[in-house]
Parts: structure tokens; sequence; C-alpha cells
């Protein structure tokens, strides 16, 4: 399998559920991040790993929890969340954070539901 | 402080016509920009993009403009299908307040219609 790719593709939780997000990619990419998109609203980032490390966290709240095992794999655990959580969580990948000219590759997005 | 702004959001074109997709930025040192489409429900694909020494970048009906001076970009579609109504972003890469990274705009819905 070639891209990013997340799982799942949609979710609905309760506001008392711990719950994972899950990406992986097959690019060799180092560098991998969270985005949120609410509905009428930018794509917001969250956090941001380069190398494993993370070099970014966009003052999300604390019930946001990023992991990022190895340079293919990034999580995002859930727990306590609120329904205006619900929302598109895109994950991206990238060579490096300079973007450049071919700038990030995004999966296809979990689309949560909180209820 | 939105350093990239895209102020018109939605786009109403006719098929066969040219759509003209435009975004604003303010950070001179960006040294890349790029233009993303996105269907709802899937993540943004890349879509082109032009460097900041370059004034203009054409691959197939879809050409990127950038003008330095106004630090304005636009992104012309001709002619317009209607499998191009989607949401677009346009992003420059670069220096920010928060370091090397892409910054995105907010997007402009486009619709042609048939």
């Amino acid at each position: 399998e070639t891209g990013v790719t997340q799982t799942p593709r949609h979710l609905v939780m309760g506001m008392t559920n711990k719950k994972s997000l899950k990406c992986e990619q097959h690019l060799g990419h180092n560098a991998m991040y969270w985005y949120k998109q609410s509905a009428k609203k930018p794509l917001e980032l969250m956090f941001v790993y380069n190398f494993k490390e993370q070099t970014e966290n966009n003052s999300v709240p604390s019930r946001f929890s990023p992991e990022c095992p190895n340079s293919s794999h990034l999580f995002l655990h859930l727990h306590t969340l609120q329904p205006e959580d619900s929302a598109l969580y895109l994950c991206a990948s990238s060579q490096d954070p300079g973007a450049g000219r071919f700038g990030y590759t995004f999966g296809s997005g979990t689309r949560l539901t909180v209820v | 402080d939105q350093q990239v702004k895209q102020n018109s959001p939605s786009l109403s074109v006719q098929e066969g016509r040219i759509s003209i997709l435009n975004c604003d930025y303010t950070n001179s040192m960006f040294d890349y920009f790029l233009w993303y489409k996105k269907y709802p429900a899937e993540g943004p694909t890349f879509l082109i993009s032009i460097s900041s020494i370059k004034d203009k970048n054409e691959d197939g009906r879809f050409t990127v403009f950038l003008n330095k001076s106004a630090k304005h970009l636009s992104l012309h579609i001709v002619p317009s299908q209607p499998g191009d109504s989607a949401v677009y972003f346009c992003a420059a890469s670069g220096y920010n307040n928060a370091g090397n990274m892409l910054t995105f705009g907010g997007g402009t819905r486009l619709m042609v219609k048939p």
C-alpha cells in the first residue's frame, strides 16, 4: 500500500470513551502532522513530528494526545472529548517540515463525531 | 495573524469558462506556494506549486500566477469542468512564527455548473 493511510474512516464516540486514530505512511517521509478541519473553518495544525520528535504543539487541549513510535506511524489518542471536537482529522507527511515544492501528502481523514 | 488568506469563501462558474481563485499572503520569506484541492470527506490533494522566483507555472488546465510585489497568487482553471467542483486551498512554504512549515489559507469552494 502506498501513500498515507488513516484508520478508521469514521468514528462515533461518547464523551467518556477513549479511542485512538491511526496514521501510516509508506513514502519514506520524516515528518508527520495532525490537522483538524471543522465545518466552515480553515485547516488547523495540531501537532508536528520530525524524525519521531514532537516539534510543534499548537495549543491543543490535553484530551488529545499524540504518539509517534517511528517515522512511519502516528497516533492520536482521544479521551473525554467534547461535542465541539467533532471534525475531520487529517494526517499528513512530508520529507521534512520545510514542505518545499511538493508540500504535504494527506490521508483521507477520520470523520469523528462526539455524542 | 493569518499569513495566508483566501478572501472569497465561494466561487460559482459555468462549465467551459475560466475559474480564477485568489490568495494573498503577508510573509515575504515564503519560498514556495502551493494549491490543494479537497473533496468532501477526503484529504486535500496536491495540485500545483510555484517557486517564489517564478511568476507563472502551468500544468495542463491549471496555471498559477505569482505577483510578489503585491504578495498575491492566483490559480486559473481553464476550461472549468464539473469535476473541478471542490474546495481549493492555497498554502505557502517557508518560515513562519512556528518554524519552517506549510501555512494554509481558509479555502475557496468552487462550484462549476454544467
